[in-house]
């Protein structure tokens, strides 16, 4: 079957740097998304795996194994805005033509001052 | 900007009505999706269009159909709406160059009474 896991919640302070992981079983992997979702809004996209590595945007980063199946999202200096929730999902070849999604039912995270 | 639309943020409908939600999107996207977003269950695929007059069932489209009349616009039709479909629905389209990274609208928050 296809799954993808991540934890419930997590907290961190204001300024501190947070990992967020995600572990994922899918045949026919063919790249991970990080979208951000702030409460009663549409998720946004973040970034995009396709390779092991780490790929850095800004303050944000997401590293990709894909051997283990396993990938996380880096958050650095914190802000309070960065409250949210942070959704893993995985594209499979098996799955709709290549353009459907498997979701995380992704990780609230709260950043305290 | 990629804009995704949609028809309505806030709707109340009755339980047996037929309900219409529309999703406009304005950057020539070929593949299109329709999902719902429910606390504890994440975003679960309804349908998706990868193509004018084309369809496929996602995971959960029992009580939905949809309508692509035409590239820029995909519907969503409740035939006779219940009170378990009060939900987030979420429209999305996507690109046709890597990494095919799905563009949310803004999502329409339908309560069934």
């Amino acid at each position: 079957g296809q799954n993808i896991d991540q934890p419930t919640e997590m907290t961190a302070t204001e300024g501190a740097i947070v990992q967020i992981n995600c572990t994922y079983q899918t045949s026919g992997f063919n790249g991970l998304f990080w979208y951000q979702q702030h409460a009663g809004e549409a998720p946004t996209f973040l970034s995009y795996n396709v390779l092991d590595g780490l790929e850095e945007k800004g303050r944000f980063s997401s590293f990709l194994s894909r051997s283990k199946g396993y990938s996380y999202l880096l958050l650095k200096e914190l802000q309070m805005k960065d409250s949210a929730s942070y959704l893993c999902a995985v594209r499979s070849l098996r799955a709709g033509n290549n353009r459907k999604l498997i979701w995380g039912l992704g990780t609230s995270l709260a950043v305290n001052p | 900007d990629v804009k995704v639309t949609q028809s309505s943020r806030y709707l109340v409908k009755r339980t047996g009505e037929k309900v219409f939600l529309e999703c406009v999107q304005d950057m020539d996207h070929e593949n299109m999706f329709w999902y719902r977003q429910d606390p504890g269950l994440g975003l679960r695929l309804i349908y998706f269009s990868y193509d004018v007059k084309m369809k496929e069932k996602g995971d959960i489209p029992e009580g939905y159909s949809v309508s692509r009349e035409k590239k820029e616009r995909f519907s969503l039709i409740l035939e006779s709406a219940s009170t378990n479909q009060t939900s987030m629905y979420l429209c999305a389209s996507t690109p046709q160059s890597t990494p095919y990274e799905q563009y949310f609208g803004p999502g329409t928050r339908l309560t069934v009474t």
